[in-house]
């Protein structure tokens, strides 16, 4: 199993949105409805933020959304606030009980 | 509210095993609406899930340490364990415990740094 591929860095102005890709391949992304996307601020444990591809936990704010097409699922963060400055991974089932991280995406809200 | 707490030694000598236990409040561990889970970060880089636990006690592991890994659940006292063995350096990381409910690791504990040196 490979880590899925992320950007290592992303960036936008308090307001624009932005998009977080994770590529993986047939066997992981690209076989199942079941990438999660989870942020990590320094020194804190992740949240999940996405499930099921699409799919925002009680108490996630609706400007956080996710999206597949094919191997390659996405994050999108509409109206971005200073908070969001974080560390974004997506996680993918990859079959078998197996899990596969991304490697991160730093994002910096300029 | 379901809540997970890491305990367990901060230093490990090289060629020991590391061990260390997760306690769920909240809910039981033993309810099928739940599996559990280990996942690590090395100091500046990125999550590795190192395996899994379900209710009915099957575990799964990251092929890449599957030899190295065991995860146990101890029901009476609400707790899963990990055990890692022959660490060495590489395997200095902060370790999350962590719970599924809707096929992604909805709660996580606090995490827990675990450094290999002798």
């Amino acid at each position: 199993q490979s880590a899925l591929t992320q950007p290592a860095s992303v960036s936008g102005s308090p307001g624009q949105s932005i998009t977080i890709s994770c590529t993986g391949t047939s066997s992981d992304v690209g076989s199942y409805n079941l990438v999660s996307w989870y942020q990590q601020h320094p020194g804190k444990a992740p949240k999940l933020m996405i499930y099921e591809g699409s799919k925002r936990p009680s108490g996630v704010s609706n400007r956080f959304s996710g999206s597949k097409s094919g191997n390659t699922a996405s994050l999108t963060i509409s109206g971005l606030q200073a908070e969001d400055e974080a560390d974004y991974y997506c996680c993918s089932y990859a079959g078998s009980s197996f899990w596969v991280f991304g490697g991160g995406t730093k994002l910096t809200v300029l | 509210q379901l809540q997970l707490q890491e305990s367990g030694p901060g230093l490990v000598k090289p060629s020991e095993t590391l061990s260390l236990t997760c306690t769920v409040s909240g809910g039981s561990i033993s309810s099928s609406s739940y599996y559990w889970g280990w996942i690590r970060q090395p100091p500046g880089k990125g999550l590795e899930w190192i395996g899994s636990i379900y209710y009915s006690g099957s575990t799964y592991y990251n092929p890449s340490l599957k030899s190295r890994v065991t995860i146990s659940v101890d029901t009476s006292k609400n707790q899963f364990s990990l055990k890692l063995s022959s660490v060495t350096a590489a395997d200095t990381a902060v370790y999350y415990c962590a719970g599924t409910i809707n096929d992604a690791f909805d709660i996580w504990g606090q995490g827990t740094m675990v450094t290999v040196s002798s």
